[in-house]
């Protein structure tokens, strides 16, 4: 099956720090996603971007597919930016499964 | 709104019970999901449901058993669960197309004493 792998594992911030996470998948993907796990478990979704670049406020993301890898940036973090990082991606379309990387834990410090 | 929600928040169930987690979304997707995740690791995928059919089944123990009872519902009937099979269960929906978001719902904390 097709591996997804994050990086880095874990990372600590000041609060107004930048930071990049990275993503890299070991095949051509149909679907990408960016979620945002918070403590109480929920998964937020960040972005859906198989390809190219899009921004949401302070978080922006580029997936460039013909290399495999996409990156998350987060600029002026916050304390709630805390949280697990997941990167899931798919083959399929009809209906996605996804396979998730096994995350990045951010811990923003005030 | 992009919202699905389960029930219950959480649930403790002895090794002998039977329960059942519920999973509601109108957003009028024709995909729905189970997910489990334990501590410190990635979602895995259970089942999909797709146009109310199940249509993948990720070699789970028969004491987990899906139902979809229409398009907008998703159930998962627990029996005779072990304790490891305690952990937070996800639902996620999607619109079944070529570009296919999935949706969240908050998860099921589930317990097995």
């Amino acid at each position: 099956g097709i591996q997804v792998e994050q990086s880095p594992p874990d990372l600590i911030l000041q609060e107004g720090a930048n930071s990049t996470l990275r993503c890299n998948f070991s095949d051509s993907v149909n679907n990408l996603q960016w979620f945002h796990q918070n403590p109480w478990g929920q998964l937020i979704n960040l972005f859906y971007i198989p390809s190219g670049t899009k921004q949401n406020g302070r978080l922006s993301a580029t997936t460039v597919a013909t290399e495999r890898y996409s990156l998350l940036y987060i600029s002026s973090s916050q304390t709630t930016d805390s949280g697990v990082y997941f990167c899931a991606v798919d083959l399929n379309s009809g209906y996605s499964t996804l396979t998730f990387g096994k995350g990045t834990m951010l811990l923003v410090s005030p | 709104d992009t919202e699905v929600t389960q029930t219950p928040k959480h649930l403790v169930m002895g090794m002998t019970n039977k329960k059942s987690l519920k999973c509601e979304q109108h957003m009028g997707h024709r995909a729905m999901y189970w997910y489990k995740q334990k501590a410190k690791k990635p979602p895995e995928l259970m089942f999909v449901y797709s146009y109310e059919k199940l249509s993948i089944n990720e070699s789970v123990p028969s004491r987990f058993s899906p139902e979809c009872p229409n398009s907008s519902l998703l159930n998962l009937h627990l029996h005779a669960l072990q304790p490891e099979d305690s952990a937070l269960y996800l639902c996620a929906s999607s619109q079944a197309g070529v570009f296919d978001e999935q949706y969240f719902g908050p998860g099921t904390r589930l317990t097995v004493t």
